[in-house]
């Protein structure tokens, strides 16, 4: 069964950056997509990246562009998500999830999610 | 951007089918859909992906479709469990994610 495990809350100041990572454990993760999602207090769901595999570099979301990062190590399975330049509407939960890939398209089925990282800016 | 539109709520007795609607020019345009349900303090969970296609750990009590410019989640036999945000979510043509607003089911 394949986990994937998010590291902890974060507070940070406004004007500061955040690095959230996403183990995979259980499985290797080549050839799946992977994809980052925050969610504000009491809002859906925001779509802020992704890395499909048949495209070979990660997409981002346009409101993200120029401050986002996200990237992966293969040889611990983790994936990181370095967010930039953040102000008090950057406090969401952020998850990361898995997608394998169907229909030998490029797109994925999102069907495994970390728990979720708190990450709270506040000065 | 893509907006994706959903009623803000539906409710259904026990037992009853209900349906949610998902709609805008991001499914007009072919991309494909995908439900997931949330309940509140957890991660969405995939109900629904390639507009019909269901994982095999959820129930066939749940349905998807799509035909033009809309996509339908089908809920049949309404469980108190099925209480919950829904979500569709969809493309946009730089190919990033957009989600759908949510619906809130009520099992009355």
């Amino acid at each position: 069964q394949v986990h994937l495990v998010q590291s902890g809350a974060e507070v940070k100041k406004p004007g500061s950056s955040v690095r959230v990572s996403c183990k995979a454990s259980g499985d290797t993760f080549s050839n799946y997509a992977f994809i980052w999602v925050r969610q504000a207090p009491g809002q859906g769901p925001e779509w802020m990246a992704g890395f499909f595999p048949v495209f070979g570099t990660p997409t981002y979301a346009q409101r993200f562009r120029g401050r986002l990062t996200v990237n992966a190590d293969e040889s611990t399975t983790t994936f990181y998500m370095d967010l930039g330049g953040l102000t008090s509407e950057d406090t969401a939960v952020y998850y990361c999830a898995r997608g394998r890939p169907y229909s030998g398209s490029w797109y994925a089925a999102f069907d495994i999610w970390g728990q979720g990282t708190v990450v709270t800016v506040s000065s | 951007q893509s907006v994706l539109t959903q009623p803000p709520s539906v409710s259904g007795a026990p037992g009853q089918r209900v349906t949610i609607s998902c709609t805008g020019s991001s499914i007009e345009t072919g991309y494909d859909v995908n439900w997931y349900q949330q309940i509140p303090g957890k991660a969405p969970k995939l109900l629904i992906y390639g507009n019909n296609i269901r994982p095999s750990e959820v129930p066939d009590r749940f349905s998807g479709s799509k035909s033009g410019a809309s996509a339908s989640l089908a809920i049949t036999g309404l469980r108190a469990e099925d209480e919950g945000l829904y979500y569709c979510q969809s493309y946009d043509p730089s190919l990033s994610g957009v989600f759908g607003g949510g619906t809130k089911l009520t099992v009355l």
